[in-house]
């Protein structure tokens, strides 16, 4: 079956600091891939996502490519804020996010300290 | 445009009461899913349906627990007799065929005293 795997947290960081959360996955198929942010006392929003292999997503100075040979779609940020912390989740479709909904890793708990 | 809504954003309940979870999709969205979040933990695939019908509901506990998707009114998230390990975040999220991405809904806290 699927599955979706990433670095446990917290991961606390300086503002201005340079952030990786690894994600890797297991999928039957080519599936779509996702990264949510969860603030808090919120629901999850779309963050970015990536289609298929090489594609890079980004968003709000957030990006990830997937990486097929590797099966991984690591979030990275050139300079966080303390506004950016959050629970990010992975996730994976292999419809691309609607039929099948999604598969999501355990979340990555983010702090940014000033 | 309203995103997807859920009430309650908390329920507190009693060991054995029951407990109706609800959500409105966004307009003009006929899909509809519903996750689990138990405390650190991710989220949890628990059912999808379609309009009067469930689609997968591999995601579901087979006793206690149970989904609906009316014609007319929201989707509604029922877990009779409630239990402790029931305290968890519920969020349900909404799609529509064109796009197939998934729009989440704020989340219902139920605690179990």
């Amino acid at each position: 079956g699927n599955s979706v795997t990433q670095m446990e947290g917290p991961v606390t960081l300086s503002e201005e600091a340079f952030l990786t959360i690894n994600c890797t996955y297991t999928a039957t198929g080519y599936p779509s891939l996702f990264w949510y942010v969860q603030y808090p006392g919120e629901g999850l929003q779309l963050l970015l996502k990536a289609t298929k292999a090489d594609d890079k997503g980004s968003n709000k100075g957030f990006e990830a490519t997937y990486r097929k040979e590797t099966t991984s779609f690591h979030l990275e940020k050139g300079s966080v804020q303390v506004s950016d912390s959050a629970v990010y989740f992975c996730a994976l479709s292999e419809s691309g996010g609607g039929a099948d909904g999604l598969t999501f890793g355990k979340g990555t708990h983010l702090i940014i300290q000033p | 445009n309203a995103g997807v809504m859920q009430n309650p954003r908390h329920l507190v309940r009693r060991r054995g009461q029951e407990a109706r979870l609800r959500c409105s999709p966004m307009k003009g969205h006929s899909h509809v899913y519903w996750y689990r979040q138990l405390p650190e933990e991710g989220l949890k695939f628990m059912v999808y349906l379609q309009k009067e019908n469930i689609i997968d509901e591999s995601g579901m506990p087979k006793e206690r627990f149970s989904a609906e998707f009316p014609k007319e009114g929201p989707s509604i998230l029922r877990i009779q007799q409630v239990v402790r390990g029931d305290s968890a975040a519920y969020f349900c999220a909404s799609s529509d065929l064109d796009s197939g991405e998934l729009f989440f809904g704020e989340g219902s806290r139920l605690t179990v005293l």
